[in-house]
């Protein structure tokens, strides 16, 4: 079994405020680190995929980094709006194929 | 085209139907996916295609039976369910295993 953990499992935030969430994983076996936004009643939309130790991706005011000796991986929201409430799941990518998914992170922006 | 369709949206069905979910891609990815996404939990992983060939099987019962019979398709048959299965089931695919994943918009299913 995986363990793929994600904190906080929920955040209310103002509008405007930055926020950031946790991911951690196995450092064994590592292919690749996955973060997804899921809106309600909307398909998971990848955000970022990412490989290499010591990554940084980067999407609008969205950003991730990246932690594989360690096992973990934060995302970064800056000057959160209402629209990026949404679910964010993080996913572990082992090199054999495997893609286990966190708890998710509840984002609710207050406007 | 970057969508992901899956057919039907909803399905409801007793324990002794057989039923098929469907899901389609035409971005040309090699990698398809099934997952089983039950409320308040993530998705759970139980099938992956490579190349029209199930390279993983997450140890998911037979009453859930995938087929790829080309590479823009994935199937998902379904015989004598039980109740518990009762979940959305969620199709994915990426260009290759292990890349960034596009996901449709599921099929709700109730077993009753």
């Amino acid at each position: 079994i995986l363990n793929v953990e994600q904190s906080p499992q929920s955040l209310h935030v103002q509008e405007g405020d930055s926020t950031n969430f946790t991911c951690s994983f196995p450092s064994s076996n590592f292919y690749a680190l996955h973060w997804y936004r899921w809106e309600t009643a909307k398909s998971p939309e990848a955000l970022f995929v990412m490989t290499l130790n010591g990554d940084e991706k980067k999407k609008g005011r969205i950003s991730a980094t990246l932690n594989t000796k360690e096992g973990y991986s934060y995302l970064y929201i800056k000057g959160s709006q209402p629209e990026d409430s949404a679910t964010y799941l993080c996913a572990f990518m082992t090199s054999y194929g495997k893609l286990t998914f966190g708890q998710g992170t509840i984002l609710t922006v207050h406007p | 085209d970057t969508e992901v369709t899956q057919t039907p949206k909803h399905l409801v069905m007793g324990m002794t139907n057989k039923k098929s979910l469907k899901c389609e891609q035409h971005m040309g990815h090699r990698a398809m996916y099934w997952y089983k996404q039950k409320a308040k939990k993530p998705p759970e992983l139980m099938f992956v295609y490579s190349y029209e060939k199930l390279s993983i099987n997450e140890s998911v019962p037979s009453r859930f039976s995938p087929e790829c019979p080309n590479s823009s398709l994935l199937n998902l048959h379904l015989h004598a369910l039980q109740p518990e299965d009762s979940a959305l089931y969620l199709c994915a695919s990426s260009q290759e295993t292990g890349g960034r994943g596009y996901f449709g918009p599921g099929t709700r299913l109730t077993v009753t």
